[in-house]
């Protein structure tokens, strides 16, 4: 079946921009990661989402970053008055249920911030 | 925390040879331990999983690692490398009243040579 998509793969923005990054996940994982990728890095969590609810944020940098997931599928993040600093690769994953479940990536989406 | 410490930034083999990457830890407790792949353009594929029982895991694409308590290690290992084999590895431990936040090495880069 179908693996974990993300979109745009490429995002180019200015400095102080507002961006948002899509995420789709399995059919049927109700678990959804976000994570960020800087060069030369092992991907970092940003946020755990169960169902539509944001079960653990606390890899969020700072307020500027947001994500929802209002219906238990598709996710969003979003970022806002982007800075130079957050230029990187926003890996998506999901898993089925338990929180011991493998969790599968997307392909990510390289955000580049001039 | 937990960390996870991959100390060979890049490896070049010669096909056919073997392989091993190194992957240690830091987490009082047993965690769980994992072993993803990323290739160019692809998002990260997980080998192969250690959560409790026999601690020589096998994994896909002929891969195996051995988790060594001891040595706070779970190193990669294949018999015969294959030119496809080049890409990206992480090694990623799960732990610390978390069963989902995966914390990533900084990763090993293996070129292979024909």
């Amino acid at each position: 079946g179908a693996g974990v998509s993300q979109t745009p793969s490429n995002k180019v923005t200015e400095k102080g921009k507002y961006v948002e990054l899509r995420c789709d996940p399995i059919s049927g994982h109700t678990a959804l990661y976000w994570y960020r990728q800087s060069l030369g890095q092992g991907p970092e969590f940003l946020i755990y989402f169960q169902g539509t609810g944001a079960a653990d944020d606390s890899g969020l940098p700072n307020d500027r970053f947001f994500a929802v997931r209002p219906e238990g599928s598709v996710s969003t993040l979003k970022i806002q008055r982007t800075e130079r600093g957050d230029s990187a690769v926003y890996l998506c994953a999901s898993s089925l249920d338990s929180e011991t479940d493998t969790q599968y990536f997307g392909p990510g989406t390289r955000l580049t911030v001039l | 925390a937990q960390s996870v410490t991959q100390p060979d930034i890049h490896i070049t083999v010669s096909e056919g040879a073997s392989l091993e990457l190194r992957c240690n830890y830091s987490y009082g407790a047993t965690p769980y331990l994992f072993w993803y792949v990323q290739s160019p353009g692809q998002g990260l594929q997980l080998l192969l999983k250690y959560f409790s029982g026999d601690t020589l895991v096998q994994g896909i694409k002929g891969f195996e690692a051995e988790f060594k308590r001891s040595q706070s290690s779970f190193n990669l290992r294949k018999p015969s490398v294959h030119w496809s084999d080049a890409a990206e590895y992480f090694c990623a431990v799960v732990g610390g009243g978390s069963n989902y936040k995966l914390t990533f090495g900084k990763g090993t880069l293996l070129t292979v040579n024909p």
